[in-house]
């Protein structure tokens, strides 16, 4: 089955700075990216995803890039603020569209004020 | 981004009791998904649901667990003897109108002493 491994497992940075958060995948089949933010106590919330026949997207300060031949896919934050603080999980969708989501273990970000 | 409330927010049980976990989305879904966190790890996959009937499930998805939609619209997961190890954070997620996308709710916080 699909496996996510997630890098660095948690992550400090001066507000302003950029962060980048890294994943890499084991089934080739997967065709569907995305990544959550979790704050405390909260749910996973949905900030990006990207698909397997595009290479980038991006979204205001948040960018997401994949390499399907390597397996991996990265999210980039650029003009951190502390208020980007939390844990992030990179997940890879198996099965369809429908199909349940593998997560990589999350990073902890901290943006330093 | 569809709604979706979690009852109750915290539940606290002794090991070998029952306990029901209920998901309340938007009305006209189809596919959920049950999803656990343990405290500190990373978010796994339990069941998705389709059109009244388990669609995946995984190895997490024993006898214990079993999910139904008794009314049409709340959506929910029964464990039937709580151990210790079920102690975690437990999230419903329903797809999203775009393909693939699923959102969570801000789940239930499951203590089992």
């Amino acid at each position: 089955g699909e496996n996510v491994e997630q890098h660095p497992s948690t992550l400090s940075v001066q507000e302003g700075d950029s962060a980048v958060i890294k994943c890499t995948y084991s089934d080739s089949a997967s065709n569907y990216f995305p990544w959550y933010k979790q704050e405390l106590g909260k749910g996973p919330q949905l900030i990006i995803d990207i698909r397997s026949n595009v290479g980038e997207k991006k979204d205001q300060r948040i960018a997401v890039t994949l390499n399907k031949t390597a397996k991996h896919f990265s999210l980039h934050i650029t003009e951190t603020q502390p208020e980007d603080s939390a844990v992030y999980f990179c997940a890879a969708q198996g099965g369809g569209s429908q199909g349940n989501l593998i997560f990589g273990k999350g990073t902890k970000l901290s943006v330093k004020p | 981004e569809p709604e979706v409330t979690q009852t109750p927010s915290h539940q606290v049980t002794q090991m070998g009791q029952e306990v029901i976990l209920r998901c309340v989305p938007i009305s006209n879904h189809l596919y959920f998904y049950w999803y656990r966190q343990i405290l500190g790890q990373k978010v796994e996959f339990l069941v998705s649901f389709y059109n009244n009937e388990i669609s995946e499930k995984s190895e997490i998805f024993d006898d214990q667990f079993s999910v139904e939609r008794p009314d049409g619209s709340n959506f929910t997961l029964k464990i039937r003897s709580t151990k210790l190890e079920d102690s975690a954070m437990y999230f419903c997620a329903t797809l999203g109108s775009s393909y693939n996308e699923q959102f969570f709710g801000p789940g239930t916080r499951l203590t089992v002493l």
